[in-house]
Formats: C-alpha cells, sequence, structure tokens
C-alpha cells in the first residue's frame, strides 16, 4: 500500500540551528513527494515537492532529496529561524494523483 | 493563478443542528476536490474526494456527506452534528493532470459543536 512515516515530534530548537525532520514512504508505483507547512490557525502551504527519484526540491531555505533507494525525503534547513515554529507534514501521490497520504506531522518550535 | 475560498472561517454550532460548509476555486477548470479533517493536534483525515461534478468518494463513514454541484464548488453538509464533528476542515484542491500535481489547501474552517 501507500503510506507515509515522519519522526515524531514535538521537536524544539534554538534559533540558527540545523533541521532534520525524517520522512520514509511506501508506494506501489512511482510516487511525488511534497512537504507542507502548517502555522497556527492556518491550512497547509506547499512548502516544496519532486517528482522523480534525485530531484531536490527547496524553498525558503528548506530542501529535501527524493531517494529512491531508502524511500526517503527528509526536510533540512541549515540555520532555522522563530518564524519558522509550525507542523509540517510529509505526503505522497501515485499514478492518477487522485489520492495523497500524508505523515502525522512533525511540531517545531524554534526558540531564540 | 488559482485560488481557493473556504468559509465561514469560524463556526460554533449545537448538538443536532444542520451544517453547510463551502469551498471554491478560482482560476483553473476540472479540479480534484477535497475535504479533509483535522482534529487537534491530530493528522490530516480524508473525508471526501471529488473527480467531477456529481462523483463523490467517501473515505469514512460517518454522518457527514459532500456535494460537487457546479465543477469549482465543493460542499460539506450534515443534517444532525454530533460532538465528535468538531474539528478543522480544510478544502484542497489539486489539477486533474496527474501525480505531479500538489495540493492546494484553502484557509480552514473551525467548527465547534457545543
Amino acid at each position: 500500500g501507500n503510506s507515509v512515516t515522519q519522526m515524531e515530534g514535538p521537536v524544539t530548537l534554538s534559533e540558527e540551528a540545523f533541521l532534520t525532520i525524517n520522512c520514509t514512504y511506501t508506494a506501489t508505483g512511482y510516487p511525488s513527494l511534497f512537504w507542507y507547512v502548517q502555522y497556527p490557525g492556518e491550512g497547509l502551504q506547499l512548502l516544496l515537492k519532486a517528482t522523480k527519484a534525485d530531484d531536490k526540491g527547496s524553498n525558503k531555505g528548506f530542501e529535501a532529496t527524493y531517494r529512491k533507494e531508502t524511500t526517503s525525503f527528509h526536510l533540512e534547513k541549515g540555520s532555522v529561524q522563530v518564524s519558522d515554529s509550525a507542523v509540517y507534514f510529509c505526503a505522497l501521490t501515485v499514478n492518477t494523483g487522485n489520492q495523497f497520504y500524508f505523515g502525522t506531522g512533525t511540531s517545531l518550535t524554534v526558540i531564540p | 493563478s488559482q485560488t481557493i475560498h473556504q468559509w465561514p472561517a469560524t463556526l460554533v454550532q449545537p448538538v443536532g443542528s444542520p451544517l453547510s460548509l463551502e469551498c471554491t476555486v478560482e482560476g483553473t477548470s476540472n479540479p480534484n476536490l477535497y475535504w479533509y479533517r483535522q482534529a487537534a493536534g491530530r493528522g490530516l483525515q480524508l473525508l471526501f474526494y471529488s473527480v467531477g461534478i456529481g462523483q463523490i468518494s467517501s473515505e469514512v463513514p460517518q454522518n457527514l456527506s459532500a456535494s460537487r454541484p457546479q465543477d469549482r464548488q465543493f460542499i460539506l453538509s450534515s443534517k444532525k452534528l454530533l460532538l465528535s464533528d468538531s474539528g478543522f476542515y480544510l478544502c484542497a484542491w489539486s489539477e486533474w493532470t496527474g501525480r505531479n500535481s500538489p495540493l492546494h489547501f484553502g484557509n480552514g474552517t473551525r467548527l465547534t459543536v457545543t
């Protein structure tokens, strides 16, 4: 089947620390992979995406590389800011793209 | 550019009352449309999705229903709300063109059933 597994949170980091949020997946077919960010009280916003193996998605200093051999799509940022405090969701879709599969979300808090 | 509108932003309803949440998408044609629910501190639960007018797929049994009366309009309804229906409801859309298209979410409706 199709599923996404994210590292459990919450994650608390100091400002300017390095961030990694792990995401692994299982998929029937060739998935596209996404990271979404949700700020308090808001909907989810697409952060970045990758549609084929070895693609690197990037946006706002965040990066994630589509690793087919390890079925992973880990989110990284070199230096987090307080404004990065949010919940991050890893997701995939396959084949026709009608259905999306989300991880359970990882809450990140960045302290000054 | 495409935009998604979802309303109301917040809603407080008594148990047993009806519900209607509306979502519209602009700037695209024949989108896939979705309703998700997010309980407090929890992940996303897919409730319904639609690939066309009048075509609704239900993912979980519940007292909610969805309808798509027009190409870019998606409505979530209930005849009688339960306390367990409280949560954050998110409408979303994606292009019909296949797996490379991401989901785009509305700003959500915070529903509190009292």
